[in-house]
């Protein structure tokens, strides 16, 4: 089956600085590649929609000065928090599809950001 | 708008049946999407409709119907791992996921 890796799965970081989280589709070509965030006891957030070698398409009210994703290949995606605060902190959920057409989406593990 | 609703919290015996329900309202339809999640873990998908009626997959089913705007999860024969938040995802026109708050259900002895 598809298997999408994220990597670091917890992180603990200070206000002010950056975290790159990566995200792997590790026996597929991902055309899309998916960005949620989930609070505890809440669904998913989608944050943005990444496609390789072109600029992620950002949900309204999610900062893309802040939240940088670059899709760099058909395996690959990160998500950099920049500047983080503690109001980041949160559960960091990958997802990629081969296409439009999929209906599916494959997750990674997930990535817990602790932001002190 | 869109939306996307679903009970909060279940509660089921173990070994017996539990249907979650799902209503929708989205911008076009490409898909009602089932998933399972256990706290601190990433979802997993159970299952996919995009067709009426019912899909049996296992101790798992998930039934459409699409002039209604409606979908439930069926599981049976319950078993203590199946306690999970259970979440509904509809697909819109634009193959985005729109995602329901997630269903918890606590399964007891």
């Amino acid at each position: 089956g598809a298997v999408v890796s994220q990597h670091p799965s917890w992180v603990i970081c200070k206000s002010g600085t950056s975290v790159k989280i990566e995200c792997r589709s590790l026996d597929f070509q991902a055309t899309t590649m998916f960005w949620y965030r989930q609070f505890p006891k809440q669904s998913l957030m989608l944050m943005a929609t990444s496609n390789e070698g072109s600029k992620a398409t950002y949900e309204q009210g999610v900062e893309k000065d802040k939240f940088l994703i670059n899709h760099a290949s058909l395996t690959l995606s990160t998500l950099t928090v920049t500047s983080a605060h503690p109001e980041d902190s949160s559960f960091y959920i990958c997802s990629a599809s081969l296409g439009r057409d999929l209906n599916e989406q494959y997750f990674g593990p997930g990535t817990r950001l602790t932001v002190t | 708008g869109q939306n996307i609703d679903q009970p909060t919290e279940m509660t089921a015996t173990e070994g017996a049946i539990v249907q979650i329900n799902c209503t929708y309202q989205t911008s076009g339809f490409n898909g009602l999407f089932w998933y399972q999640q256990h706290a601190g873990e990433a979802p997993t998908f159970l299952s996919y409709n995009v067709l009426d009626g019912l899909e049996e997959k296992g101790r798992f089913s998930s039934f459409l119907s699409r002039s209604k705007g409606y979908s439930y999860l069926l599981l049976k024969e319950l078993q203590m791992k199946d306690s999970a938040s259970y979440l509904c995802a509809a697909m819109d026109s634009n193959y985005q996921l729109i995602w329901g708050a997630g269903t918890k259900l606590i399964i007891k002895p």
